[in-house]
């Protein structure tokens, strides 16, 4: 079973505006990872988080952690059309020695 | 540095027949990861090596199997093929040692159409 759910399943936004995709999780977690897919090829890795920080950021790419809620959110600022992509979280148990991915958010950004 | 590269990356077989694909990790790699990825079950688990031993398994029949040799090439085996088996074979490499928690490099994966 998966261990995150994204949400929204697909958003699509104008070029410029900012997108926001949110991920919830069912137990405690290492860290938490963000990945995008363009269309067919394979994952490329964001950003790491830390169960320990609540905030991180990467160029355009800010990411938040909130334990207590079980909860993390990607946001995107100024997209691009490049951005389109499907955006994965993935949780890291230690426990389970393995990451655990969510069913993605499809994001298109419309020129 | 190269990055991770699967081959084939496309290929089409049919029921019952069996299948091999192949990972060459980052350099320095010892860790490799296989996952699965369809529309409908999106990415799920299937095993990981790490120095030739596998580390963990995800919850798949015995017709998927794998191994890793000791330049940390891996291969992964689906044998009796099903129509389900259809799918994106995702493989991953990663520098951590112990853990297996830390950053993924994946390839561009193998899509496997089975008819």
């Amino acid at each position: 079973s998966q261990q995150g759910e994204e949400d929204p399943q697909a958003l699509s936004i104008q070029e410029g505006e900012n997108a926001t995709m949110n991920c919830s999780y069912k137990t405690s977690i290492n860290n938490l990872q963000w990945y995008r897919q363009n269309s067919g090829r394979g994952l490329v890795h964001l950003i790491l988080i830390r169960s320990n920080e609540r905030e991180k950021h990467s160029g355009r790419l800010r990411v938040t952690l909130d334990t207590s809620k079980k909860s993390s959110s990607l946001l995107i600022t100024a997209s691009r059309a490049a951005d389109t992509a499907s955006y994965f979280c993935a949780t890291a148990r230690l426990v389970l020695q393995k990451l655990v991915f969510g069913q993605g958010t499809r994001l298109t950004i419309n020129p | 540095k190269a990055g991770v590269t699967q081959t084939p990356r496309y290929l089409i077989k049919t029921r019952g027949q069996q299948v091999t694909l192949s990972c060459s990790p980052i350099s320095g790699h010892r860790s490799v990861s296989w996952y699965q990825q369809t529309p409908g079950q999106g990415l799920q688990f299937l095993f990981e090596y790490f120095s030739e031993t596998q580390r963990n398994k995800g919850n798949f029949p015995g017709r998927f199997s794998g191994r890793q040799f000791s330049n940390s090439r891996s291969e992964m085996n689906v044998s009796t093929l099903e129509l389900g088996d259809s799918a994106l074979y995702l493989c991953a490499s990663s520098s951590d040692g112990i853990r297996s928690t830390g950053e993924l490099f994946f390839g561009e994966g193998s899509r496997l159409t089975v008819l």
